[in-house]
């Protein structure tokens, strides 16, 4: 598609409980990252995918966080046992590059994680 | 480490001009991005400087000084739908994007 797909739109899970989210990035594009936005509008980047590889993972919390991008399917990112702290929208950007200055990033519209 | 500031907030009126100022200190430099992005919506592609000078795109212009780790987005002709947030990022010698908290652009009638 010409869009990135992100589901679900919102998602309210218990501490302690597991969440899921999904991303279709927009076709042709070779690369997924994932950035978590808090209150402060500050974008904290997680992950980065080029194709099903994994690119940079520099920004995961390796403890509870783990993501994939399989062949055929959605990327994911999943968080087990929520934390308060892990409240924020979670976006996904496609582009068709990750190594080139030109690299534009074409964002979802985001997933909202609260966590009560 | 690596380091984006932006003003937190701008007020402007409605057929003005406004700046927003972007200072970075990173780990190398692979571009300078600048996007907008409304309430709870996802951030949009404004533009993207690697050499230093103004790239002109309607009412927005983005400027750039590499040496003095320096970025401004301008824009013209103000309008209330321009009311957003304003991100400023920049690529590092990683490929990875840093970014700014934002400016949060308020214009009034």
């Amino acid at each position: 598609g010409e869009e990135v797909a992100q589901t679900p739109k919102h998602l309210v899970r218990g501490e302690g409980q597991k969440a899921k989210l999904y991303c279709a990035p927009i076709k042709g594009h070779s690369y997924v990252f994932w950035y978590q936005q808090v209150l402060k509008n500050e974008f904290k980047f997680l992950i980065s995918f080029q194709n099903e590889n994994v690119f940079d993972e520099t920004g995961m919390p390796k403890e509870r966080f783990s993501a994939k991008c399989l062949p055929n399917s959605p990327c994911s990112l999943e968080i087990q046992a929520t934390k308060l702290e892990d409240s924020a929208v979670y976006f996904c950007a496609s582009s068709q590059s990750g190594g080139s200055g030109a690299n534009v990033l074409t964002f979802g519209a985001g997933s909202r994680l609260t966590v009560l | 480490g690596q380091n984006i500031d932006q003003p937190t907030e701008m007020t402007a009126t409605e057929g003005a001009i406004v700046q927003i100022n972007c200072t970075y200190q990173t780990s190398g430099f692979n571009g300078l991005f600048w996007y907008q992005q409304h309430a709870g919506e996802a951030p949009t592609f404004l533009s993207y400087n690697v050499l230093d000078g103004l790239e002109e795109k309607g009412r927005f212009s983005s400027f750039l000084s590499r040496s003095k780790g320096y970025s401004y987005l301008l824009l013209k002709e103000l309008q209330m739908k321009d009311s957003a947030s304003y991100l400023c990022a920049v690529m590092d010698s990683n490929y990875q994007l840093i970014w700014g908290a934002g400016t949060k652009l308020i214009i009034k009638p």
